[in-house]
Formats: C-alpha cells, structure tokens, sequence
C-alpha cells in the first residue's frame, strides 16, 4: 500500500536549520508532486511547497522562499526539506503529502520544536 | 495569494445534515478548466485525510454522506447525516498555478 514514513522528532535552538525526509513506497515515485505541510500547535494548515520527483522542480509560496529547500533522491525514493534561520514561530508539526489527487497521502508528521 | 474562507459551524446533532461553506478571494477556475478545491477532515492527533478533490470527486473509500459541490469562488462540503467519527476539523484546500492554500478550518461538534 502506499505509505509515507517520515524522520524522527528534532529539537533546534534558534537560527538553526533542520532537515526533514519522507520516504515514499507502494506507488512509482516520480509520477506524482510532493507537498509539505505544516501545523503549529493549535492552528490550522500552512503549505510550505511542493516538488517533483520526477525533475526536482519546486513551487514555494512566498513566505517560505528565502530559508526552505527541497530536494529528492529517486534511487531512495526520499524527499527532502530543509527549513533555515529556525525561530520559535517555525515550532510545528511537519507533514510529507502526496499529491496524485489533491492531498491523498499524509505521512505520520514530524515534531520539530524551535526553543533556547 | 488566494485566500479561502470558512464559515465557523454549531454543534451539529447525530443524524442531521451538515453544511460547511468555504468562500475564495478569487475564482478558482484554473487555466487548464479545472478547479482544484479539495476538503479534508482532521481528527485530534491525526494527519488530514482527503474527501473530496475537485469540487466534487469523493476520494476512494470515502463515505457516500459526504458530497462537495460550488463553483468559482463558493463552495460547499456536506454530511448528508452526521455520525459520531464526523467529529474533528475541515479544511478546503485550492491550488492556483502551483500555489496550495488552505482555509483557516471549520470545527464540527456533536450537540
């Protein structure tokens, strides 16, 4: 079936970066956009961009342009994000999606806590 | 950016129909004909799940009770009858070339 498994909890001091991955199976890698969510505690959705396997080609909303990267490896199936310049604001829970329909696959998410 | 906008919702009793409105800023007619407005559903504790894609296509394995329909900038999720695990968060969701927004969500309740 087709499965998202993200990386483990991260805890970063300010002004530090984190990298996130997201290893995606049961489906052919490079046929669909992945997305990155996120979700600060309490609040709603905030989409943090987009890539394609199958190019590396990615979309970020502005907001984001400065300090996030997304990247691939097609022989591990992974995908990448690193967020940049980390400040409390980017505490969060981080989401690999999927996008063969809209938001079809969720992975189980990513805590990462910005604190001193 | 294209900003969508939720209506907030009453607790809503077992069995009765609910409606969840998501409002957009500007007209979600992609170039290609497509208009890419999805809803999710979120529980406590859980990722989202997709329902609906497209206005109106309902995801595999998604309950009949559940139907999206709009057009342009008005769009509507509905729960034909509400059941126990309807409980949690809705969001719609857009994508205009290549930009995903989501709407601040909609919480629904059980009275």
């Amino acid at each position: 079936q087709v499965q998202l498994v993200q990386s483990g909890a991260e805890v970063k001091k300010p002004g530090a970066s984190v990298m996130l991955s997201c290893v995606a199976s049961g489906y052919t890698f490079t046929n669909n956009y992945m997305h990155w969510v996120r979700q600060a505690p309490g609040q709603g959705l905030d989409w943090m961009g987009m890539i394609y396997p199958r190019d590396g080609s990615t979309s970020y909303p502005q907001k984001f342009q400065d300090r996030i990267t997304m990247t691939r490896d097609t022989s591990t199936n992974t995908i990448y994000m690193q967020l940049s310049s980390l400040r409390s604001e980017d505490t969060a829970v981080y989401y690999c999606v999927r996008d063969a329909e809209a938001f079809d696959v969720w992975g189980q998410g990513t805590m990462v806590t910005v604190s001193s | 950016d294209v900003i969508l906008t939720q209506t907030p919702l009453s607790p809503v009793t077992l069995g009765q129909p609910a409606s969840i409105s998501c409002r957009s800023s500007q007209s979600l007619v992609h170039s290609d004909g497509n208009t890419y407005l999805s809803w999710l559903h979120q529980r406590p504790g859980q990722p989202p799940r997709l329902l609906i894609y497209k206005i109106s296509h309902r995801l595999s394995g998604v309950p009949d009770r559940f139907s999206g329909n709009g057009a342009g900038t008005d769009f509507t999720l509905k729960i034909s009858r509400v059941e126990a695990e309807d409980v949690g968060v809705y969001y719609c969701a857009q994508a205009t070339q290549l930009k995903w927004t989501f709407g601040q969500g909609t919480k629904v309740e059980i009275k």
